[in-house]
């Protein structure tokens, strides 16, 4: 069964920084691209960020570029969102998503507040 | 970048009755390779979305057959035939056509 678990979240200030990662298990990780998606309190879903399989194509939202970065270990099956400049709209539930897979995990809550 | 607009906000529906979710792109969603990357997200209350469709109109593993999609170009539709208690919660279109991948701002299924 496809399993997908971040971890990484908190609270952290504004201007801060923050190293998400999600551990997959279940599928040949290293077939896959993923995506960073987040969900804003009580709001819809954002795309944050992308990574193929081989990490040759990554792609970013206007809104995090320049300040998010995006990898993956596909020897650890991992992904990654290291995050900093960390701003108040940034507060969100952050989720790994495998196109591979329907399932998301229960996603990891970045705060930022003074 | 690609505004994908649902409709209706909100759906209250009778138990056993069918709904129908519209979701519109601002662009076609027909990518080179002929495909059409639109897919349809279910997010019950106080869970994690997942993925009912994909492409359009490909139910995955485990979704019930009371889910269909359809549509092409820029006019999409959810379909849930017969609604049942579980059916409660938003639902999102996802454009995977072009960067950046946009959501809809989701339609929120309700009983009556």
């Amino acid at each position: 069964e496809v399993q997908l678990v971040e971890s990484g979240g908190g609270l952290v200030q504004p201007g801060g920084s923050l190293r998400l990662s999600c551990a997959a298990s279940g599928f040949t990780f290293s077939d896959y691209a993923l995506n960073w998606v987040r969900q804003a309190p009580g709001k819809g879903l954002e795309w944050v960020s992308y990574i193929s399989s081989n990490t040759t194509a990554i792609y970013y939202a206007d809104s995090v570029k320049g300040r998010f970065t995006i990898s993956r270990d596909n020897a650890k099956n991992s992904l990654y969102l290291q995050m900093n400049s960390l701003r108040a709209e940034d507060t969100a539930v952050y989720y790994c998503e495998c196109g591979g897979s329907p399932n998301w995990g229960p996603g990891t809550l970045v705060t930022v507040s003074s | 970048d690609v505004v994908m607009t649902q409709s209706p906000l909100s759906l209250p529906v009778t138990l056993g009755q069918p709904a129908s979710i519209s979701c519109r792109s601002s662009q076609s969603l027909v990518y080179s390779d002929g495909n059409t990357y639109l897919n349809w997200f279910q997010q019950r209350p106080g869970q994690s979305p997942r993925r009912l469709i994909y492409q359009v109109s490909n139910r995955d593993s485990g979704v019930p057959d009371r889910f269909s999609g359809s549509g092409s170009g820029t006019d999409f539709t959810l379909k849930i035939s017969r609604v049942e208690a579980e059916d409660v919660g938003i639902y999102y279109c996802m454009q995977g056509t072009h960067w950046p991948l946009t959501f809809g701002g989701g339609t929120k299924v309700e009983i009556k």
